[in-house]
């Protein structure tokens, strides 16, 4: 399966401040990653689909004003949480779809984003 | 609209012994379905998947999975398990890139 990595796995901020995390893939070119939020002892939300050379299309009720992503190259795609506050607490995780079969998603091993 | 259903949050099993759980789904078409693993503090790790054919699959770890599609059912199984086992498990189904989850089951293996 593909490789999917994020920097950083953890990060603790103040509150008002913004935080980015970076996900990349690591043995292929990927157009497609996708971006969830999970809350603890909860599942994966989708927040967004991250289209590299083009705009992120963001899930109905995800504020993209606030979690900027960007996919500027086919291995990288960064989510920004700006003016963090405290209920951004979360577990961010980024999948890419599989090199051969679009049907199937590989994980990176998430960041534990924590705002004071 | 697709949707998941696992309805048990947490099952507890000795070590050594068999493992169901169990995962419904609602999609308007044939899914795709797949189980996940997570550990404390991981990300996602894909146990096996169903797309066509066979209705019995085989995954990493020696678990495996049964696709009803009478029941709308893809239920996880093992027949022993191992303290390594525990983890929180995700059930998914998606087709077209899109995958919707489970609320996870959480397992617990006790000696």
């Amino acid at each position: 399966g593909a490789v999917v990595s994020q920097h950083p796995s953890w990060v603790i901020c103040k509150s008002g401040t913004s935080v980015k995390i970076e996900c990349r893939s690591l043995d292929f070119q990927a157009t497609t990653m996708f971006w969830y939020r999970q809350f603890p002892k909860q599942s994966l939300m989708l927040m967004a689909t991250s289209n590299e050379g083009s705009k992120a299309t963001y899930e109905q009720g995800v504020e993209k004003d606030k979690f900027l992503i960007n996919h500027a190259s086919l291995t990288l795609s960064t989510l920004t949480v700006t003016s963090a506050h405290p209920e951004d607490s979360s577990f961010y995780i980024c999948s890419e779809l599989g090199q051969f079969n679009y049907n199937e998603q590989f994980f990176g091993p998430g960041t534990r984003l924590t705002v004071l | 609209a697709q949707s998941v259903t696992q309805p048990d949050i947490h099952i507890t099993v000795s070590e050594g012994a068999s493992l169901e759980l169990r995962c419904n789904y609602s999609y308007g078409a044939t899914p795709y379905l797949f189980w996940y693993v997570q550990s404390p503090g991981q990300g996602l790790q894909l146990l096996l998947k169903y797309f066509s054919g066979d209705t019995l699959v085989q995954g990493i770890k020696g678990f495996e999975a049964e696709f009803k599609r009478s029941q709308s059912s893809f239920n996880l199984r093992k027949p022993s398990v191992h303290w390594s086992d525990a983890a929180e498990y995700f059930c998914a189904v998606g087709r077209n890139e899109k995958l919707t989850f489970g609320t996870g089951t959480r397992l617990t293996i006790i000696p």
